[in-house]
């Protein structure tokens, strides 16, 4: 079993849909939760970094930890084209150990 | 823009070759890590610098060797290379060593033939 599980879609939606990304983990010593967004070509970029367990908030988007089910969950509301892009679910246990990364989702928003 | 540079965007070249890429860390950031994505494996952590020590090893083969300098810029060093090799090389840098906020550079694209 992987340490990280993402789906790597594609996954379409029209513009204005809600999205809803997910990752699946197995070690329970994760603590930091963080999602990044990399657009084609691009270098990922932080969008939400959220630590233990619990909701955050911010714009449309909201990062969701579930540490009992080690599940954790990206939500986008009203979806624009200009979120078409892969996000990456990363995960660390807030020690030396590097950021483990889960493989992307590619999520394209049709207008 | 992330404030971190990378040099550089493209790289062509044979098997056997050797070459370098470079990494600028964002401006107070002493962290450097290294990381090779391809297709297959997705994004894999290589190599972590904290202010001039190595702090972390990942997946790097020994064929590849990174080092930072004083200046903290970095330098990634690939050596007989092969056609595996091929993949985006993405440098992060973060403040102090907290990894959890890495901010990437645009990566340099490394093609093998």
């Amino acid at each position: 079993q992987k340490e990280v599980e993402q789906d790597p879609g594609p996954l379409s939606v029209p513009e204005g849909a809600i999205v809803s990304l997910n990752c699946t983990y197995s070690n329970s010593a994760f603590q930091y939760f963080m999602w990044y967004r990399q657009y084609s070509r691009k270098g990922p970029e932080l969008l939400m970094y959220t630590y233990s367990s619990g909701n955050k908030e911010d714009g449309r988007f909201t990062a969701q930890v579930d540490k009992s089910s080690k599940y954790i969950s990206l939500f986008i509301r009203d979806s624009q084209p200009s979120d078409s892009a892969t996000y990456l679910c990363a995960m660390s246990d807030g020690g030396n150990t590097p950021l483990v990364f889960g493989k992307g989702t590619r999520l394209s928003v049709i207008a | 823009d992330s404030g971190v540079t990378q040099t550089p965007k493209h790289l062509i070249t044979a098997t056997g070759q050797r070459v370098t890429l470079r990494c600028s860390p964002r401006s107070g950031d002493l962290s450097v890590y290294w990381y090779q994505q391809s297709l297959d494996q997705g994004l894999q952590f290589l190599i972590h610098y904290y202010n001039g020590e190595e702090r972390a090893k990942g997946n790097i083969l020994e064929r590849f060797s990174a080092q930072q300098f004083p200046d903290l810029h970095s330098e990634l060093n690939l050596s007989s290379l092969e056609l595996g090799d091929s993949a985006l090389y993405f440098c992060a840098s973060s403040v102090e060593a907290i990894q959890e906020t890495q901010y990437f550079g645009p990566g340099t694209r490394l093609l093998v033939l």
